[in-house]
């Protein structure tokens, strides 16, 4: 158990609709970050989040966006979905500094 | 540039050794992750080498790094049924924060 927890587990949206995903980080770690795993493929970095900023971002276009709350949980927003949106959302929190992040179990997200 | 790479496919006998191997491309990575992933779940951090380090041993489990080849490796010892999963291999380019770079996975099937 890694004290990271996702939510919801599984959603279906149709294309061109928003969705909203939620995570609440390991008691203690104030960094979060969000990565998508296409089926088959590696997880890919979203983006990360430390005390509310992000702080770093991979190749995503800007309707994927976030939020970190002063609990440190966490939103992940994409606007516009598109069909190859559909995957499994990780999220990960970790200690600042250190990259021996923890996994919750996903959401995974269909768009029809 | 950033990239991963892994073979996909590895079948091995209950009992036997298992080694999983990964090259990545970027020399400036501090830390090198294993993770394990079970059909249906999120990623479980196995084992982590810094990067000045040449060998980690964590019971079943040795990381052998050869920063000169990029070549990283995870040796299962007396690999049992319950490995059976996808093991990503990841590095952390970026000093500055934690995001994970992952390869694609090699999926272990372990025959009784």
């Amino acid at each position: 158990e890694t004290g990271v927890t996702q939510s919801p587990t599984h959603l279906i949206k149709t294309r061109g609709q928003q969705v909203t995903l939620r995570c609440s980080s390991q008691s203690g770690h104030n960094t979060v970050s969000w990565y998508q795993q296409a089926l088959g493929q590696g997880p890919q970095f979203i983006f990360q989040y430390y005390r509310e900023e992000e702080n770093g971002r991979g190749n995503f276009p800007p309707r994927f966006s976030g939020l970190q709350f002063p609990n440190y949980s966490s939103e992940l927003n994409v606007n516009a979905l598109e069909l190859d949106d559909s995957a499994l959302y990780l999220c990960a929190s970790s200690p600042r500094g250190e990259g021996q992040a923890g996994f919750g179990s996903g959401t995974r997200l269909t768009v029809v | 540039g950033e990239d991963v790479e892994q073979s996909l496919f590895l079948s091995v006998r209950e009992g036997d050794s298992s080694v999983i191997n990964c090259t990545y491309t970027d020399s400036s990575s501090t830390y090198l992750y294993w993770y394990k992933q079970e059909p249906g779940a999120g990623l479980q951090l196995l084992t982590y080498i810094f990067s000045n380090m040449d060998m980690k041993q964590d019971q079943r489990l040795t990381v052998l790094l050869n920063k000169k080849d990029k070549h990283l490796s995870l040796r299962i010892a007396d690999t049992q049924t319950g490995d059976s999963a996808i093991y990503f291999c990841a590095e952390t380019p970026n000093q500055a924060g934690t995001a994970l770079i992952f390869g694609k996975g090699t999926t272990l099937s372990v025959s009784s």
